[in-house]
Formats: structure tokens, C-alpha cells, sequence
């Protein structure tokens, strides 16, 4: 299957500092991206859709100013945490679908993101 | 459909049984199904699809049972091993294309 590697796989920061987490598509071309957020024992929760060249589509509840993403190319989609609080801390997970439509998604490792 | 934050049920089974793991959808408008395994401190890991237009698909040792009159989908592993041991998630997409995830369930093989 296409591989979707993201980076860092953990990060440890100090509250009030910002943290970017990079998603890339290693060897197909991704139109859309999605993030992920996941709290220990539950399920995955959709934040945002990710769309090269244009502004991400936010879920509701979840605020665009302190999670910006940014779909510069069709290879990299990037998620910033800014000002970092605590409650920030869970694992990031992207995901990027090589294909239009309802096909399948390929998901990257995830961050482990620790805001001390 | 949305996904729920609950905490994951889980499913105990000796290696070489059989496992079967269910997911109930919620948005009858969806068309594509996907269940993925996630071993801890990993991202999700694709394991077979299905489409609506299928009630029933297999793959090696898994296979998907589709049912869109009550909105179920279930997964069922043959002859489970420790390996399988993780958390399993079904998702669902329809006209917006974004994967929704269920709730997982976390199977545990005991050897």
C-alpha cells in the first residue's frame, strides 16, 4: 500500500509554545489530507480536512486559530499547535487518500504530543 | 455520521478461535467501508473494505460482512493469533468522502 510518513513521531513542548507536525505522502500525490485527534482508549476524531491549495475545512469545535494547517503541495500537509495548553497532549494522526472519491485512506504513525 | 468518544469494549479470545468484531454505521447515506487495526502508539493499518453494493468480502483469514438494513458491518479473523491483538475500527464514508471512525473494540488473543 502507499505510505504516508509523518513527522515527529513524539514531542515533548512547554506550554505556550507552538509544535508542527508534518504529514507526507512518499509516493503517491495527495489532494486531500485529513487530521486526527485520539485520546487514550477512544476513537479517532476528525479535526480537519486538509485540501492542497486552499484553506483546510475545520470540524466543528475545533478552532482553526489554534490548529493551523497548511497544504502547501500535494505531498505535505502540516499541522501547527499553537500556544500550547495541557489539555493539547494526545496523538495526531494524518491520513491521505491517493484518489478522488471514496477510496481507501492511508494513514500515517502518528504524534505523541506531550505539553508540559 | 459521527464518531463517539466513548471508552473501547473489548473481546477476549484463545489463539486459533475464531474472532468477530462488530460495528454498528449511523448515516444510511454511506457508501464505502473500511476497517482498520491499530496496534498501540500506531496509526491505523488498513485491513479490508467493502462497498455497498457488496454484502460480503474476504480477504486472508478476515473477512467483512456488510448488512445496510440495520446498518452493521462486522469483521470476523479465522484462527486468531497473539498478532492480532490491537484495536480494530470500522469506518464509513458517503457523498463527503471523509472517513468517519466507530467506536473499536480492543481484542485481546490469549495464547
Amino acid at each position: 500500500g502507499a505510505v504516508v510518513s509523518q513527522h515527529p513521531s513524539w514531542v515533548i513542548c512547554k506550554s505556550g509554545t507552538s509544535v508542527k507536525i508534518e504529514c507526507r505522502s512518499l509516493d503517491f500525490q495527495a489532494t486531500t489530507m485529513f487530521w486526527y485527534r485520539q485520546f487514550p482508549k477512544q476513537s479517532l476524531m476528525l479535526m480537519a480536512t486538509s485540501n492542497e491549495g486552499s484553506k483546510a475545512t475545520y470540524e466543528q469545535g475545533v478552532e482553526k486559530d489554534k490548529f493551523l494547517i497548511n497544504h502547501a503541495s500535494l505531498t505535505l500537509s502540516t499541522l501547527t499547535v499553537t500556544s500550547a495548553h495541557p489539555e493539547d497532549s494526545s496523538f495526531y494522526i494524518c491520513s491521505a487518500r491517493p484518489g478522488a472519491g471514496n477510496t481507501e485512506a492511508f494513514f500515517g504513525q502518528g504524534t505523541r504530543l506531550t505539553v508540559v | 455520521g459521527e464518531s463517539v468518544g466513548l471508552h473501547l469494549p473489548t473481546l477476549s479470545v484463545q489463539e486459533g478461535d475464531n474472532s468477530i468484531i462488530n460495528c454498528a454505521y449511523s448515516n444510511s447515506a454511506s457508501d464505502y467501508f473500511i476497517w482498520y487495526k491499530q496496534e498501540s502508539g500506531k496509526g491505523p493499518q488498513f485491513i479490508i473494505d467493502i462497498r455497498s453494493n457488496m454484502d460480503k468480502r474476504q480477504g486472508q483469514r478476515v473477512t467483512v460482512l456488510l448488512n445496510k438494513t440495520v446498518k452493521h458491518l462486522s469483521l470476523q479473523i479465522a484462527a486468531t493469533q497473539p498478532g492480532d491483538s490491537a484495536v480494530y475500527f470500522c469506518a464509513e464514508s458517503g457523498g463527503s468522502y471523509i472517513p468517519t471512525f466507530g467506536r473499536g473494540t480492543s481484542l485481546i488473543v490469549h495464547p
